[in-house]
């Protein structure tokens, strides 16, 4: 049972460059999340979905897409890289039905917009 | 909206030193309450939970108690250990309005000095 994992564990890429990051849950977790993390500004959610095939905007959605084809992975895109992108980015899974709205985190991905 | 107020970091302490993170909270409906850690390098984890009012979550001799009445969730431990240094989220998921958001304080460091 590996949780939550996220690949890449770090990147760096150049200003207008592209990407995808991806997390995957093997608990059949309902909701899935993306946030970022930066220094003095704790987290900061992203986007979310509360099942396949949804998703919606969280707090800080501008420049960020996501995708969830499959219920166990949670896919978050960077169309065109900004240096103020620059952050650690966690996703996480919850299951309220079942575990109190715990949120399970991934380890993170580092990612450096330069 | 739903937010949280944790106390400012960081907080410095001598192993064996009593700890208190305060943490104060704001919401329309009956949330429930965690406190999650940050390792270095790592995701957020789950350290303890409390569902309603007068509840005690524990773990790793770390506790709280969720106060209804001065919307308090403090964590609290008798000795702290080196192995203690970490970044404390106070966070709450409030589902009455069906959604399942959760609201996260922005953080304490703590640093704990042998």
């Amino acid at each position: 049972n590996a949780g939550v994992t996220q690949t890449p564990k770090f990147r760096v890429l150049k200003t207008g460059q592209s990407m995808t990051l991806l997390c995957a849950q093997d608990m059949n977790h309902e909701y899935m999340y993306w946030y970022r993390q930066d220094p003095g500004m704790g987290l900061r959610l992203i986007h979310y979905s509360v099942g396949e095939g949804t998703t919606a905007k969280g707090e800080v959605p501008d420049g960020y897409n996501v995708s969830r084809l499959k219920k166990q992975n949670f896919l978050l895109g960077l169309e065109s890289a900004a240096p103020s992108q620059t952050s650690v980015y966690f996703c996480a899974s919850t299951d309220p039905w079942r575990s109190t709205d715990t949120q399970y985190f991934g380890p993170g991905t580092r990612l450096t917009v330069l | 909206g739903d937010s949280v107020t944790q106390m400012e970091g960081p907080v410095t302490l001598s192993e064996e030193a009593f700890l208190t993170i305060n943490c104060t909270y704001t919401a329309t409906g009956y949330p429930s309450l965690f406190w999650y850690v940050q390792y270095p390098g790592e995701g957020l984890q789950l350290l303890l939970k409390a569902t309603k009012a007068d509840d005690k979550g524990s773990n790793k001799g770390f506790e709280a108690t969720y106060r209804k009445e001065t919307t308090s969730f403090h964590l609290e431990k008798g000795s702290v250990q080196v192995s203690d240094s970490a970044v404390y989220f106070c966070a709450l998921s409030d589902p009455s309005g069906g959604s399942y958001i959760p609201t996260f304080g922005r953080g304490t460091s703590l640093i704990v000095h042998p």
